[in-house]
């Protein structure tokens, strides 16, 4: 069984411009998470969605935006790039996101901004 | 809010010695807790959980036991092989209600020499 892939995997923006980020989660995972991981901030909780619906949200500003589509993907979005954005961003699947259900980690996309 | 305190790192101990990091929560209610590693260049791995107090998470030599009392979720193992070289996150789900969300500490790299 495929794992959680992420795509790109690496991305150099500049300032102000938008990216989006892809997230394919494991076959037959309804849950999807998305973290962004810093060396000052750690990791930290954007969203998580499930059956196409935000079902928990960050403390992000709304520059960070994402979406789940039918088939379970998942896309963030981030506009009007800040350098401070420059992070590992990190999606994870999960069945149902809840009880015992394990999380499973994409390898990550890493985002620059200059 | 919930939150998670990780000891300071980073630690660096010789094949062999046993390894000890501790780990704290704040949490409202009564949270799963979790020790994920991460591996250079890669996602996170769950290594181990608990989901009530009193049980003990063990996987590949290493142990945790979910303490209420004294709010503690330390990781140990009683002898570490450089292989065990990554960067270790403790983590918390509040299980009220449907959701993902884990919340991490800032995580703790550890170095083993042969």
């Amino acid at each position: 069984k495929a794992g959680v892939t992420q795509t790109p995997r690496y991305l150099i923006k500049t300032r102000g411009q938008q990216v989006t980020l892809s997230c394919s989660p494991i076959s037959g995972h309804r849950s999807v998470s998305w973290y962004q991981q810093t060396p000052g901030q750690g990791l930290q909780f954007l969203f998580e969605y499930f059956s196409e619906t935000q079902r928990n949200k960050g403390n992000f500003p709304g520059r960070f935006s994402g979406r789940q589509f039918s088939n379970s993907r998942s896309e963030m979005n981030v506009s009007t790039l800040e350098l401070g954005d420059s992070a590992l961003y990190l999606c994870a699947s999960s069945l149902y996101g809840e009880g015992n259900n394990e999380q499973f980690f994409g390898p990550g996309t890493r985002l620059t901004v200059l | 809010g919930d939150s998670v305190t990780q000891m300071e790192g980073p630690v660096t101990l010789s094949e062999e010695a046993f390894l000890t990091i501790n780990c704290t929560y704040t949490a409202t209610g009564y949270p799963s807790l979790f020790w994920y590693v991460q591996y250079p260049g890669e996602g996170l791995q769950l290594l181990l959980k608990a989901t009530k107090a009193d049980d003990k998470g063990s996987n590949k030599g290493f142990e945790a036991t979910y303490r209420k009392e004294t709010t503690s979720f330390h990781l140990e193992k009683g002898s570490v092989q450089v292989s065990d070289s990554a960067v270790y996150f403790c983590a918390l789900r509040d299980n009220t209600g449907a959701n993902s969300k884990l919340t991490f500490g800032k995580g703790i790299t550890l170095s083993v020499r042969p």
